[in-house]
């Protein structure tokens, strides 16, 4: 079946820092690709998406590239801040009536 | 705007006992999903909905029951609770079941069971 492995965290980094969140799927076929982001105390909310293959997502500042070569979908972000701080999970989709399945999860911690 | 909504936020339960989590979503949206979170798993499909009247069992269904409302809300029951079912609940809507959709989330049922 279907699966999504994530680095483990938790990744600490200093405000301003570089961040790169490894993601790599397993799947047949064409997935549709995403970052979800949880906040301390909140439920997931999409970050970011791709569809097909090297479609690059981006909102707030993240960004991934769907590369199907390496069934990769890693998260980058150039300059982290404090609020940055949550939990991310990568997340694959086949077609349409399919459900979602996600990664383990990596929690960021960022501090000033 | 309200979104996905979930009640109780907190709850502790005896083994055995039974309660029901309840969600509704004002978003109009079809299909309606379950999840339960434990560390380093991500989120694990109990149930979902895909369209008013219809439920389908996810990938971790066994304890558990779901009753589609109406097209608003989507309840789970835990009918005699174990320890095992301690968890993060998580209720999602989505417009509908498509490979692109976005899906939304609420926040969330801390649950405890001693």
């Amino acid at each position: 079946g279907d699966s999504v492995t994530q680095m483990e965290g938790p990744v600490t980094l200093s405000e301003e820092a570089f961040l790169t969140i490894n993601c790599t799927y397993t799947a047949t076929g064409y997935p549709s690709l995403f970052w979800y982001v949880q906040y301390p105390g909140e439920g997931l909310q999409l970050l970011l998406k791709a569809t097909k293959a090297d479609d690059k997502g981006s909102n707030k500042g993240f960004e991934a590239t769907y590369r199907k070569e390496t069934t990769s979908f890693h998260l980058e972000k150039g300059s982290v801040q404090v609020s940055d701080s949550a939990v991310y999970f990568c997340a694959l989709r086949q077609s349409a009536g399919n459900m979602l399945t996600f990664g383990g999860g990596t929690r960021l911690m960022v501090k000033p | 705007n309200a979104g996905v909504t979930q009640t109780p936020k907190f709850q502790v339960l005896k083994t055995g006992q039974s309660m029901t989590l309840q969600c509704a979503q004002d978003m109009n949206h079809n299909s309606m999903y379950w999840y339960r979170q434990d560390p380093g798993m991500g989120l694990r499909l109990i149930y979902y909905s895909a369209s008013e009247g219809t439920t389908d069992k996810g990938e971790v269904p066994n304890g558990y029951n779901v009753s589609r409302l109406n097209k608003r809300e989507f309840s789970l029951r835990l009918e005699s609770a174990a320890p095992s079912q301690t968890s993060v609940y998580f209720c999602a809507s989505e417009a509908e079941a498509v490979q692109n959709t976005e899906a939304f989330f609420g926040q969330g049922t801390r649950l405890t069971v001693v």
